[in-house]
């Protein structure tokens, strides 16, 4: 069935570290990732998104990583912020000519000062 | 540029009632989708709709339905309502289609529907 999982809901760091959050998911039909971040009272904010013909793309302090061979996927944020503090969504994409998405559980960061 | 709108913002209803939930995409995007989020269920794919016709529907009951405008301005509607049905409902707008994969969906805050 389709599922798009999280490793850990919960994930705590120092203002500076790097953050790496995880997701496994199931559908090796799966063609185009995205990871979102959804802040208290908000709706869910794109971060950056990754194809399946790609292994690592990066933005501005994020880098996203996919193994296919083992079907997960990465969030890395460098020089973590406490603005960062929310909660991390992936999410996949295996229909086409959709939009429809599969989302993950969540993790949720915190950022401690 | 003003993001995706939704209306009402919260809303309480009884069991048994119907609600109407609208959107308002980001200028010029063409394609709406609708999401449920649930902290048992998380965020679940409710139907998507581009020039006003809907091009995909999730694994929900008949009594969720939804419709596109000729403005791309869409509305949910959810009847016989059920206490499982308390949710924040979540819009997103696109330019185009994921599948053409221009990427980015913009969410509304969503509408929080609080049965009782």
């Amino acid at each position: 069935g389709e599922s798009v999982g999280l490793h850990l809901p919960t994930l705590s760091v120092q203002e500076g570290d790097n953050s790496i959050i995880n997701c496994a998911y199931s559908n090796s039909a799966s063609d185009y990732f995205i990871w979102y971040k959804q802040e208290s009272g908000k709706g869910p904010q794109f971060i950056i998104d990754i194809r399946s013909n790609m292994d690592k793309r990066q933005g501005q302090r994020v880098t996203v990583l996919l193994n296919k061979t083992v079907k997960h996927l990465s969030l890395q944020i460098a020089a973590t912020q406490p603005g960062d503090s929310a909660v991390y969504f992936c999410a996949e994409n295996n229909q086409g000519g959709s939009e429809k998405l599969v989302f993950g559980k969540g993790t949720k960061l915190t950022v401690n000062p | 540029k003003a993001g995706v709108t939704q209306t009402p913002r919260y809303l309480i209803k009884t069991r048994g009632q119907q609600v109407t939930l609208s959107c308002s995409p980001i200028s010029g995007h063409r394609s709406v989708s609708w999401y449920q989020q649930t902290p048992g269920q998380g965020l679940q794919f409710l139907f998507e709709y581009f020039s006003e016709t809907q091009r995909n529907k999730g694994n929900f009951p008949g009594r969720f339905s939804g419709r596109q405008f000729s403005n791309s301005r869409s509305e949910m509607n959810v009847s016989t309502l059920e206490l499982g049905d308390s949710a924040l409902y979540l819009c997103a707008s696109s330019w185009t289609f994921l599948g053409d994969y221009t990427g980015e969906l913009f969410f509304g805050e969503g509408s929080r529907l609080t049965v009782l």
